[in-house]
């Protein structure tokens, strides 16, 4: 267990919907990164934040879009939701965004679109 | 961009040693991360690489070779709860963003 937290377990929702997906970071990290894995894959970076700005964001479009609270939890929005968003999707929590800082899972979110 | 390149399955009998490893391409190296995932579960952390070496933890051993982009994990002793997807991921010196390889899934037998 990481106390990475992320809610709910798993979404259906169809083509075109919309979706929250929360996250609660362990205790003492001001860092929350989501990441989406498709069935078979690796994950892949969508954002991170830290001290709730965005800090870095990897090859999602606009339609993924993100908060993160004074508390240091977050959401994962998606808009206009596509078949292809069907995955897993993954936060990762680390205490900040420096050199050698692991970053820490939590269980995900299993979103199937249809 | 990155290039992260891992074989896509491997299998083992118990008891044994395996080697699974990990090529990349990338510009701003900034270490090397092995996690473990087992099916429909999170990713968990397993090891970290900065400098070139092995860095031993247990049965888990991962080695760095940064002037050839290359690093692999080894696996003593194998047992049958080892079977799980490792994954290889490398962060750049922006930010602390990791880019994952494919994983590598890996099967032990009796």
């Amino acid at each position: 267990e990481t106390g990475v937290t992320q809610s709910p377990t798993h979404l259906i929702k169809t083509r075109g919907q919309q979706v929250t997906l929360r996250c609660s970071s362990q205790s003492g990290h001001n860092t929350v990164s989501w990441y989406q894995q498709a069935l078979g894959q690796g994950p892949q970076f969508i954002f991170q934040y830290y001290r709730e700005e965005e800090n870095g964001r990897g090859n999602f479009p606009p339609r993924f879009s993100g908060l993160q609270f004074p508390n240091y939890s977050s959401e994962l929005n998606v808009n206009a939701l596509e078949l292809d968003d069907s995955a897993l999707y993954l936060c990762a929590s680390s205490k900040t965004t420096g050199p050698g800082e692991t970053q820490y899972f939590g269980p995900g979110t299993r979103l199937l679109v249809l | 961009g990155q290039n992260i390149d891992q074989p896509t399955e491997m299998t083992a009998t118990e008891g044994a040693i395996v080697q699974i490893n990990c090529t990349y391409q990338t510009s701003g190296f900034n270490g090397l991360f092995w996690y473990q995932q087992h099916a429909g579960e999170a990713p968990t952390f397993l090891s970290y690489n900065v400098l070139d070496g092995l860095e031993e933890k247990g049965r888990f051993s991962s080695f760095l070779s940064r002037s050839k982009g290359y690093s692999y994990l080894l696996l003593k002793e194998l047992q049958m709860k080892d079977s799980a997807s490792y994954l290889c991921a490398v962060r750049k010196n922006a930010g602390n963003m990791l880019t994952f390889g494919g994983g590598t899934r890996l099967m032990v037998k009796p």
